[in-house]
């Protein structure tokens, strides 16, 4: 069974400063995809960033980009210049390739400090 | 706008009574789902649909039944075989593909059983 382990339930980050939440997962699929959803108090799940396992090249979208590591099975979010609409849970998610079963983390509630 | 509405927003129901959640969608995807999420977890899979008059469960299906008889709607009926039927409950969608195309969600209902 898969598994997607986020280890730190909580973190904080200054105004403008640089984050990084940590994702690690379990699988012996070698295609698959994942994902960084973000909720905020308004509890919608938003889509950050999605990388698909075959693709060398990490992933970006604006101040969010990822570390992943397909060998050390990582997948870590990167958030830069964070601003205060960014503080929110953040789901990792993984997905095999073909399937519908989306496995969630347990998240990570990120406060930012002005 | 094109989105995933759910409704309500807020529900309580009394212990032993079966209850409806309603998910409906005009994003024209074909496959839904829903999640639980409990304070302190990820989401949890409940049950998907791939087609309209199919569905699948997930990894937590006792004691929840669903339907898909238009494309639009996935209503989610929570049962009192539920043991513990208190939770926050998210619809989404995705287009059916092998790309793993993302969820999108809807804002989510909280159900309180007393």
């Amino acid at each position: 069974a898969q598994t997607v382990t986020q280890s730190q339930p909580e973190m904080s980050v200054q105004e403008a400063e640089t984050v990084t939440l940590s994702c690690t997962y379990d699988t012996s699929e070698s295609d698959y995809y994942l994902f960084w959803y973000k909720q905020p108090p308004s509890r919608q799940m938003i889509l950050v960033i999605r990388q698909e396992a075959y693709k060398q090249q990490n992933a970006t979208e604006n101040r969010f980009s990822v570390n992943f590591q397909k060998a050390a099975k990582s997948f870590s979010l990167k958030i830069s210049d964070s601003q205060l609409g960014d503080a929110a849970m953040y789901f990792c998610a993984y997905i095999p390739t073909g399937s519908y079963q989306l496995t969630f983390g347990k998240g990570t509630k990120l406060s930012v400090i002005p | 706008d094109g989105g995933i509405t759910q409704s309500p927003k807020y529900l309580f129901r009394k212990e032993g009574q079966n209850v409806t959640l309603s998910c409906e969608q005009n994003l024209n995807h074909d496959a839904m789902y829903w999640y639980r999420q409990d304070p302190g977890q990820g989401l949890r899979l409940i049950y998907y649909s791939q087609i309209v008059n199919d569905f699948q469960k997930g990894d937590i299906a006792e004691g929840y039944s669903v339907s898909r008889e238009k494309k639009e709607s996935f209503p989610l009926t929570v049962t009192s075989a539920q043991k513990n039927p208190t939770a926050f409950y998210l619809c989404a969608s995705s287009v059916l593909d092998r790309d793993n195309s993302p969820l999108h969600f809807g804002n989510g209902t909280r159900l309180t059983v007393t």
